[in-house]
């Protein structure tokens, strides 16, 4: 059975940082590509990041292009998100998401629950 | 970036009809579309890839169609567990994924 355990979330300050994990299992890790999608309180779906299986391709939303970077060891089976320079609108349940594709772009066929991050002074 | 967009906004529908939602992207995305459910304190679930391939486990009455800029996604006949709200995404354009905004399938 495919689960993906995020972690690391937390309320934190503006301009400050905090780095996310998801766990991975029940499948090869490293076969796939790995993604973060994000959801504001009451807000719909927001791509966040993507990563290949080897970490060769890599793309941001824009809204987080410098501030965020993205990393998988797929020797512990984890994928990672280091967000930096928090602002307020990063605010948002973040999801750790698989496709179905080692290359970067598909559909997500399996989520995590998410894990809050809350950005507020 | 590709931008998605969805309408209805909101859809009321009563149990046992059918319901017709839309996805435009502002370019093509080939087949490159899929649609996902999302359930109150739910994490979303793939409905369609490919633009009209059921995901695993999804019942036959969802059925997905359309290329390049304009795709649906129909719900055949409404069940209670059917009200939610419905996302369509492009993974064209790798590496820029977009979702659209979301349509919210609502009880009549």
């Amino acid at each position: 059975e495919v689960q993906l355990v995020e972690s690391g979330g937390g309320l934190v300050q503006p301009g400050r940082s905090l780095r996310l994990s998801c766990a991975a299992s029940g499948f090869t890790f490293d076969d796939y590509a790995m993604h973060w999608v994000r959801q504001a309180p009451g807000k719909g779906l927001e791509w966040v990041s993507g990563i290949s299986w080897n970490s060769g391709s890599i793309g941001y939303a824009d809204s987080v292009k410098g501030r965020f970077t993205i990393s998988r060891d797929n020797a512990k089976n984890s994928l990672y998100l280091q967000m930096n320079s928090l602002r307020a609108e990063d605010t948002a349940l973040y999801y750790c998401a698989k496709v179905d594709t080692w290359g970067g772009g598909a559909a997500f066929d399996y989520w995590g629950q998410g894990t809050l991050v809350t950005v507020s002074s | 970036e590709i931008v998605m967009t969805q309408s209805p906004a909101t859809l009321s529908v009563s149990p046992g009809e059918r319901a017709t939602l839309s996805c435009r992207a502002s370019q093509s995305v080939s087949s490159n579309l899929a649609w996902y459910q999302q359930k109150p304190g739910q994490a979303p679930r793939l409905l369609i890839y490919g633009a009209s391939t059921r995901a695993t486990g999804i019942p036959a009455r969802f059925s997905g169609s359309g290329s390049g800029t304009e795709f649906t996604l129909t719900i055949s006949s409404l069940q209670s567990e059917d009200f939610a709200v419905y996302y369509c995404q492009q993974y064209n354009n790798w590496p820029s994924l977009t979702f659209g905004g979301g349509t919210k399938v609502e009880i009549k």
